[in-house]
């Protein structure tokens, strides 16, 4: 069956570290978004990508970057980690957005970051 | 003010009661409408779609207000395993990508 997987599932850093959180999907998707959800926040968009060598910039973008070599896979990289950007992120993609009846986005399992 | 608000709740419920729960919206020019549960510690799935017509799905109802902009989700009969957050997600009101409400925790007890 068709899946998203995120690794690692739980992950220790220290602050100022480089850390790269995976994500891969097997739907053959074009869309890949990436999350973070914080308590008093909800899920709030990070980086999202519409295809292969397509990147954007979501709402809270700053500290992270992505790249998308493949159709599969959006690996989200936090550059140099901060406490503040400890919290559970999730993955996710999707065949389209839009149009009610149009499928919509089927998430990772997520990856719970702890920055000390 | 937030794009998309929801009661964070809890709201604790007994077993077979009918809940409803209300997420207002705060750009008119919003295109779809869902709903999608998280269960503690998971990712959020898609519960359903909100059409303008109002949809039905078993026991869940959803629907559309897009005169005051808010959309519904009514549960009957609730079960225990209905415990769980309910997110109110939005799409079309900034650069076409999805706005999720905080969410609103349901409580269903014996």
């Amino acid at each position: 069956d068709a899946e998203i997987t995120q690794s690692p599932r739980h992950k220790i850093t220290e602050t100022g570290r480089q850390v790269t959180l995976a994500c891969h999907q097997t739907w053959n998707h074009n869309n890949m978004f990436w999350y973070r959800q914080d308590l008093g926040h909800g899920l709030r968009l990070i980086h999202y990508s519409y295809g292969v060598h397509d990147t954007n910039k979501g709402e809270v973008s700053d500290g992270y970057s992505v790249s998308r070599s493949n159709t599969e896979d959006l690996p989200l990289t936090l550059e140099s980690a901060a406490s503040s950007q400890t919290s559970v992120y999730f993955c996710a993609s999707s065949e389209k957005l839009g149009l009610a009846g149009e499928k919509t986005q089927y998430f990772g399992p997520g990856t719970r970051l702890l920055v000390l | 003010r937030k794009e998309v608000e929801q009661d964070p709740g809890p709201f604790n419920v007994p077993e077979g009661a009918t809940v409803a729960f209300n997420c207002t919206y705060s750009n008119s020019a919003s295109q779809s409408f869902f709903w999608y549960r998280q269960d503690c510690r998971k990712e959020p799935k898609l519960l359903m779609s909100v059409y303008s017509s109002g949809n039905e799905d078993g026991r869940f109802t959803a629907q559309l207000n897009r005169a005051s902009q808010y959309i519904s989700l009514l549960i009957r009969d609730s079960k225990l395993s209905d415990s769980a957050t309910y997110l109110c997600v939005v799409i079309g009101g900034s650069g076409n990508m999805l706005t999720f409400g905080g969410g609103t925790r349901l409580m269903v007890k014996p």
